[in-house]
């Protein structure tokens, strides 16, 4: 059981948007910054979104992030089928020191 | 650029250590990560150490079984695992920290390791 809370799976067409949920509670989430990760089966992980809503160069306007008390969001608009990957959110836990990952959202882009 | 490498086939309460080296970016000033994920799983974070080693944070499910270390003179990271069960069985990826515990970029390209009889 993660400490921050992804739906398992979420599908959608072509062209559509998907907002992917991340939640997680005070000391989780609400006073650190979320990053989100794309990962491709037998791949490394790679950096989606960055300080809960920050894109790295190379990273597409179609995705951004959100972040409102302890929860956190994705948004992926225009889908297209290379989008299907696992995405997982992520934060610092400072009253524990330690990094925590959400579950992961299996994407599938139909 | 990170690439990790010591992984292998391990018999459980063996020990296995495991490197990443970095190159290409000033490795002596950025924190460094030991994230693992199982088969068919999601990513677990295992360790963190800070950039010049004075701080290290492991999680539950490792700590007093693996230690986090780094020599800044080879531009290394290392994860040594010691009591290993077969529930470590996962590939592990080292990656660099970001904005001090903000985020991981970038990642190595992951190690298997595999606990079995």
């Amino acid at each position: 059981q993660s400490v921050l809370t992804q739906p398992p799976s979420m599908s959608a067409a072509p062209g559509q948007k998907v907002t992917v949920s991340c939640s997680g509670s005070s000391s989780k989430i609400g006073n650190s910054y979320v990053s989100w990760y794309q990962q491709f089966p037998g791949t490394a992980p790679k950096l989606l979104i960055y300080e809960n809503n920050k894109r790295p160069s190379g990273i597409p306007d179609r995705f951004s992030g959100s972040k409102s008390g302890t929860s956190a969001t994705l948004g992926i608009t225009g889908l297209q089928t290379g989008d299907e990957a696992d995405y997982y959110c992520g934060t610092w836990d400072n009253s524990l020191s330690v990094w925590v990952f959400g579950g992961g959202t299996r994407l599938t882009v139909l | 650029q990170l690439v990790e490498s010591g992984g292998g086939v391990v018999q459980p309460g063996r020990s296995l250590r495991l490197s990443c080296a970095a190159s290409g970016f000033t490795f002596s000033t950025f924190g460094m990560h030991w994230v693992r994920q199982a088969p068919g799983k999601g990513l677990e974070w295992v360790a963190v150490i800070w950039f010049d080693a004075s701080k290290k944070y492991h999680a539950d499910s490792v700590k007093g079984r693996f230690t986090i270390s780094r020599d800044n003179s080879k531009n290394t990271l290392y994860l040594e695992m010691n009591s290993l069960r077969v529930e470590d069985t996962a590939v592990y990826y080292c990656a660099t920290d970001r904005g001090k515990r903000g985020w991981f970029d970038p990642w190595g390209q992951g190690t298997l390791v595999t606990v079995s009889s």
